[in-house]
């Protein structure tokens, strides 16, 4: 399994980008590269997942390097409600799945 | 959006009673998950299923713990016997069939032995 490695911490104010990085020197080639945020008493909650290149939906942006050792998720113009816990995660989800393993996520705390 | 339920969403129980917590997947999903979060701590895998059957458990998983489908569409996690350390957030979540697709999960139970 991939072990992932995330910085512990981050803050930013309303209307900044904030990008997370997140290492994953030993992904496999099924793998996909998932992120999840977290608040408080609530379940994960998916936010992107890509396999390679860059990735946009309608709250995020998911850059991932020719070599996906490594992925960056930047989330446009940030609000206070986006202070929580983002998690990635690396896996090859269902299918042919395997048990997926949480790190300790980055916690982000946004101020006004 | 289809999303996975829990219920409920929050047990109080004695310490050596049996709490079953249940979780009700995605309707199309084929595959199953328990996870839990001790307060403070990360999202710790237990168990996935698939197919009526348990495909991978973590260590903690051991003999306490049982994961059943009683029928199509409810997804149960029994603790027999609790203890106090048992006391977390539990997360259902589910995913789809094809590769890559990502896990949905509910808003967890929080279970609390007293």
């Amino acid at each position: 399994l991939a072990k992932t490695t995330q910085p512990i911490s981050m803050d930013s104010y309303e209307g900044q980008e904030v990008n997370i990085t997140c290492s994953h020197n030993n992904i496999a080639t099924n793998d996909y590269i998932t992120w999840y945020q977290q608040f408080p008493s609530q379940g994960p909650r998916f936010i992107i997942q890509g396999y390679k290149t860059k990735v946009t939906n309608e709250v995020a942006s998911l850059f991932i390097p020719a070599d996906r050792k490594s992925s960056t998720l930047s989330l446009p113009r940030v609000s206070l409600s986006d202070t929580a816990v983002y998690y990635c995660l690396v896996g090859d989800m269902g299918g042919n799945t395997d048990k997926l393993i949480f790190g300790t996520g980055t916690r982000l705390q946004v101020f006004p | 959006e289809p999303e996975v339920t829990q219920t409920p969403s929050h047990q109080v129980t004695q310490m050596g009673q049996e709490v079953i917590l249940r979780c009700v997947p995605i309707s199309n999903h084929l595959y199953f998950y328990w996870y839990r979060q001790i307060l403070g701590q990360k999202v710790e895998f237990l168990v996935s299923f698939y197919n009526n059957e348990i495909s991978e458990k973590s260590e903690i998983f051991d003999d306490q713990f049982s994961v059943e489908r009683p029928d199509g569409s409810n997804f149960t996690l029994k603790i027999r016997s609790t203890k106090l350390e048992d006391s977390a957030m539990y997360f259902c979540a589910s995913s789809g069939s094809t590769t890559g697709s990502p896990l949905h999960f509910g808003n967890g139970t929080r279970l609390t032995v007293t």
